[in-house]
């Protein structure tokens, strides 16, 4: 099993749409979890950290299942500005430093 | 917000050469410097943690000889890929943590450097 597996897309879904995605991570030990949005050849930015108790920012709502360890982001009306490629992140654990990124998920949204 | 300044934001050099990316910390102490590497549609790959004034550890398949990591002050870290060829062609980005940034919460990255390697 990958240490972080994201559904790689595309995600086409229509402006104002709802949309979810999940991001399921093997290592146990990790205590951190992040949704990060990056562009194309561009540097991922920080989207929203994950905490057990789930989280909300505007539109965009995380959340931690650590029984199932996964987490999961929602987007409600959707955006066209939302159209990128969505990474999930979690530390290492164990007291290794740096993060583990998922592959991305990637979203379009369409007019 | 903390601000990590990357250089070059492109390379492009002749297989055989080495490349330098420079990664400096503006507004706060990098204590701890992670590199990245990231081919297309794949994810941020860890190449390399590094500490202020001490040796970079690398991750498992990562040649430290090929990929030199110096990171001798708290504001300054830098990537050399010596003798670059072909499939070393890829985004490299390096993010930052330390005095003033959430430890291994809070990562502040670069912007990333597209080397091309003919």
């Amino acid at each position: 099993r990958k240490e972080v597996e994201q559904d790689p897309g595309p995600f086409n879904v229509p402006e104002g749409a709802t949309v979810a995605f999940n991001c399921t991570y093997s290592n146990s030990a990790s205590q951190s979890f992040f949704w990060y949005r990056q562009d194309c050849r561009k540097e991922p930015k920080l989207l929203m950290s994950v905490y057990s108790s789930g989280n909300e920012d505007g539109r965009f709502t995380a959340q931690l299942n650590r029984a199932s360890q996964y987490i999961s982001l929602l987007i409600r009306d959707s955006k066209l500005s939302d159209s990128a490629t969505y990474l999930c992140a979690v530390n290492r654990g164990g007291g290794a430093d740096g993060l583990t990124f998922g592959k991305g998920t990637h979203l379009i949204i369409q007019p | 917000g903390a601000v990590v300044s990357q250089h070059p934001s492109r390379v492009i050099c002749k297989s055989g050469t080495s490349v330098k990316i420079e990664c400096r910390s503006l507004d706060f102490q990098a204590t701890t410097m992670f590199w990245y590497r990231q081919f297309p549609k794949q994810s941020l790959m860890l190449m390399a943690t590094s500490n202020e004034g001490s040796k970079a550890t690398y991750e498992q398949g990562v040649e430290k000889d090929k990929f030199l990591i110096n990171h001798a002050s708290l504001t300054l870290s830098t990537l050399t890929v010596t003798s670059a060829h072909p499939e070393d062609s890829s985004f490299y980005i390096c993010s930052a943590s330390g005095v003033g940034t959430r430890r291994n919460e809070k990562l502040f990255f670069g912007s990333g450097t597209q080397l091309s390697v003919l």
